[in-house]
């Protein structure tokens, strides 16, 4: 039983690269969830989409921020140009419906931007 | 917004000890959720409460929905070595899931 599965799991690279983390919701979910995780933060919902649409964006930090979602398997998240700052643990979560549901989480892509 | 605090934020006991954490909110929520992260992975689900005053219990794990709905415990009985890890508590009102800053967990043996 396969569950949230996100690529890559470590991402290293330069500041003002492009980075696109990716993710494979749990099949026959249809909420998807981007979260940071940092020390100084904890775990912040970035943005979240229901039925492949995107409900609520507010949590992306800023414009470098994009996610999107084509289709119901399958989603991405990219930062262009990427800056030190956005080193964190990136997590993906899915479930069914939008409200009161658990979230499921992938085991994150750690980001580190030198 | 709304926030949660958590507490403790860290906890060092020995094997074999309960543990006991919660987390509190001037909001009301609909459902507390508890979730567990260890080194390296995603936090994993380990208790769901949707009734105020519920409790709630998955092995020694015990957990409780606050009556006023604005707080909820998580109680860990005669502790092991695996259940060291930062727990998360989360809230769902009428907006998005909202995270404690988590407890972590250290257990000498």
């Amino acid at each position: 039983d396969a569950g949230v599965i996100q690529s890559p799991r470590h991402e290293v690279t330069e500041m003002g690269q492009e980075v696109t983390l990716r993710c494979k919701p749990i099949s026959g979910h249809n909420s998807l969830f981007w979260y940071r995780q940092t020390m100084m933060r904890g775990l912040e919902l970035l943005i979240y989409f229901n039925n492949n649409v995107p409900i609520d964006d507010s949590g992306m930090p800023e414009d470098r921020f994009s996610a999107k979602m084509p289709n119901a398997s399958f989603s991405t998240l990219k930062i262009q140009p990427s800056e030190p700052r956005d080193s964190a643990v990136y997590f993906c979560a899915s479930t069914w419906g939008q409200n009161n549901s658990p979230l499921h989480f992938g085991n994150g892509t750690r980001l580190t931007v030198t | 917004g709304q926030q949660l605090n958590q507490s403790p934020q860290s906890m060092f006991i020995q094997e074999g000890e309960d543990v006991s954490m919660n987390c509190t909110s001037s909001s009301i929520f609909n459902t507390w959720l508890w979730y567990k992260q260890d080194p390296g992975e995603g936090p994993v689900l380990l208790i769901a409460l949707y009734k105020a005053g519920e409790l709630t219990s998955n092995g020694r794990l015990t957990a409780q929905f606050g009556i006023t709905r604005k707080d909820s415990f998580l109680n860990i009985s005669a502790s092991i070595p695996s259940d060291v890890g930062i727990y998360f508590c989360a809230g769902q009102g009428a907006q998005k899931l909202v995270f404690g800053q988590g407890t972590r967990l250290t257990i000498n043996p």
